[in-house]
């Protein structure tokens, strides 16, 4: 089964817009952490943000936000004020239980900026 | 300290051939994880090593896969008698156990490898 689903292939979004990228998880496992991260075309993956699945608060790192529903495992980051520098692929990815140090990715998202 | 480097950059090989590719961690970093990319798609995860320890193996990783990091530094992941369907993105990643924020991973800028 699919642990990490990200259902749109790719979006468009005006500069200084915001966009919302979707990502939905499955787990039984209570303790797992949830990771976005940005590839350019370079191919470099780049962190972003980060959300534990016991933290009380949703996650926020500059203009990234993640937007932490527990209960609808979905874990969607939220982009603000878009910049052109923001066109990449987009991957939500988990990493699952204790013991467990790998991570599961999702297909990406491809965000194109547009001026 | 630099990030994670990973050498080379682009591999163009011919079936059959083997390749080695070369993977530094984050120097303080004591896990370190190769992952594939094929065109598309997510990255998918190989194995991991703890020091020198490689703790996790994937099942995608066959036998003519081959992971190494003998002195708990750097890593080396050898493909023995390369084949088309082994042309993807080679990731390599690093993280610091116990650290903070889920022990996040950080990834190097990949190798490229294209079999012909």
């Amino acid at each position: 089964a699919q642990k990490i689903t990200q259902t749109q292939p790719g979006m468009f979004v005006q500069e200084k817009e915001a966009v919302t990228l979707d990502c939905t998880y499955d787990t039984s496992d209570p303790s797992y952490g949830l990771f976005w991260y940005k590839q350019p075309s370079s191919g470099e993956m780049i962190f972003l943000i980060y959300q534990g699945s016991y933290d009380q608060q949703n996650a926020t790192e500059g203009r990234y936000s993640l937007n932490f529903q527990k209960a609808r495992k979905s874990a969607n980051l939220v982009i603000s004020a878009s910049q052109l520098g923001d066109s990449a692929m987009y991957f939500c990815a988990m990493r699952e239980g204790r013991g467990d140090y790998k991570l599961s990715f999702g297909a990406g998202t491809t965000v194109t900026v547009r001026a | 300290d630099t990030g994670v480097s990973q050498d080379p950059r682009h591999k163009i090989t011919k079936r059959g051939q083997n390749v080695t590719f070369r993977c530094d961690p984050i120097s303080e970093h004591n896990r370190l994880y190769w992952y594939r990319q094929t065109l598309g798609q997510g990255p998918e995860f190989l194995t991991y090593f703890q020091n020198e320890a490689q703790l996790e193996k994937s099942r995608l990783l066959s036998d003519r896969f081959s992971a190494e990091r003998p002195k708990g530094s750097f890593s080396t992941l050898e493909i023995q008698r390369t084949e088309q369907g082994d042309s993807a993105m080679y990731l390599c990643a690093s993280s610091l156990a116990g650290s903070r924020a889920g022990e996040t991973q950080y990834f190097g800028p990949g190798t490229r490898l294209l079999v012909l």
